[in-house]
This record gives structure tokens, sequence and C-alpha cells, in this order.
């Protein structure tokens, strides 16, 4: 069975820009799970979303959003990028929104210049 | 507010000895413990887990101990592998999905 697939890979923005970032969960996984990861701040959690719906959000402004598909696949937006956002976005996908184990990608590393 | 705290920052271990990683959490909603660990470049994977009820855990070379009355939780690594050179977060979950993450501990196994 195919992981948790993210893409881009690796991206590099400029201040105030946008950017999207792609989750595939693991086949027959309801529930992605988004998170933050940076050196200074270690790993946040972002949001998380079952069946379409946001079920959770963390402490994060309303600048970072997201969305998931009825296929499960979840997007996950960051607009005016600010250089504090570089950091290397997690995705972890459940079977469901309460199931316990997480699966993680390998994450987008987002550099913004 | 950090709910969990992760020690230490990073430690090196010879080749077969024990790496031990604690962490002490505030929330007494937890109700889940994973570890994960993550290398360079790649994202966590669970390691192994552990619910309130239970004391200890062990899977292979890896065991948590957990404390409910103090809580703290704790990773042994046992026989240590240069392959285990890496860095490890313990982790706490209430409701729903959201992990709360300590701040890691790099590790290094000298051969």
């Amino acid at each position: 069975k195919a992981g948790v697939t993210q893409t881009p890979r690796y991206l590099i923005k400029t201040r105030g820009q946008q950017v999207t970032l792609s989750c595939s969960p693991i086949s027959g996984h309801r529930s992605v799970s988004w998170y933050q990861q940076t050196p200074g701040q270690g790993l946040q959690f972002l949001f998380e979303y079952f069946s379409e719906t946001q079920r959770n959000k963390g402490n994060f402004p309303g600048r970072f959003s997201g969305r998931q598909f009825s296929n499960s696949r979840s997007e996950m937006n960051v607009s005016t990028l600010e250089l504090g956002d570089s950091a290397l976005y997690l995705c972890a996908s459940s079977l469901t929104s309460t199931q316990e184990t997480q699966y993680f990608g390998p994450g987008t590393r987002l550099l913004v210049l | 507010q950090q709910q969990v705290k992760q020690s230490p920052q990073s430690l090196i271990v010879q080749k077969g000895g024990i790496s031990i990683i604690n962490c002490a959490y505030e929330n007494t909603a937890f109700d889940y413990f994973p570890w994960y660990q993550q290398f360079p470049g790649k994202g966590p994977a669970l390691l192994i887990a552990i619910r309130p009820d239970v004391s200890e855990k062990k899977e292979g070379r890896f065991t948590i101990s957990f404390n409910k009355s103090a809580k703290q939780f704790s990773l042994h690594i046992m026989d240590s592998q240069p392959g285990d050179s890496a860095t490890y977060f313990c982790a706490a979950k209430a409701a729903g999905n959201k992990l709360t993450f300590g701040g890691g501990t790099r590790v290094l196994v000298k051969p």
C-alpha cells in the first residue's frame, strides 16, 4: 500500500505570495492532519480534516487554511507569505478522526525569501 | 504554552548502550502517547505508543515506561545501533487527532 504522498517536495516563494501544498493520504484513510515543523518551534499542529470537514484547528493565523476533497486528498494554503513561514510542512493520515495511529508523509520544504 | 516537555535535547551513546529520553506532560486529558523517529529529509515514523492504563510497553529494542501520577513517560532504546541515530519525538493526544509534540531529542550512536 502506498504511503502518504506530498507535493511538491520543495518550494521557494517570496514574501507576499501565496502557496498551495497537496497531500494524498494512504488509500482508505479519511483523516488528514497538517503540521508545521521548524527548528525554533518544533512540530506544531495546524489543522485536521475528516470527511471534507475541518475537525480541529491549531493556533495559527487565518492566513493558513486548508480543505479536503471527496477522495480524502487535502490541500493547505498559505496566503501573504512571511519569512517565518519557512518550514517543513507535514501531512499525516489516519483511518478516522479517532483512530490513533497517524502516518506522516515526507513533507514539503517551503522556503520564503 | 509547551504542554509536552522533552529532555535531553541531544545525547550521544556508544553502540550497544542504552538511550533514555524523557517527556513530561501537563494536560491530564491526554490519553495516547506515541513516540516518533525522524531521519533527515523524512517525515516522522511511529515507533511505539502507549495508553495511560499501561505502565510499560516493549517492542523489540524499544520500551516505553509510563508514570501516570507523575505525568511522565520515557523511551528506552536498548542495544543502541548506529542506524538508530535520528531525532526522536514524544507526543501526546487527547480527543481528536491533534498531536502535541515534545521538542525532540537528537540521538547519535557512535560505533
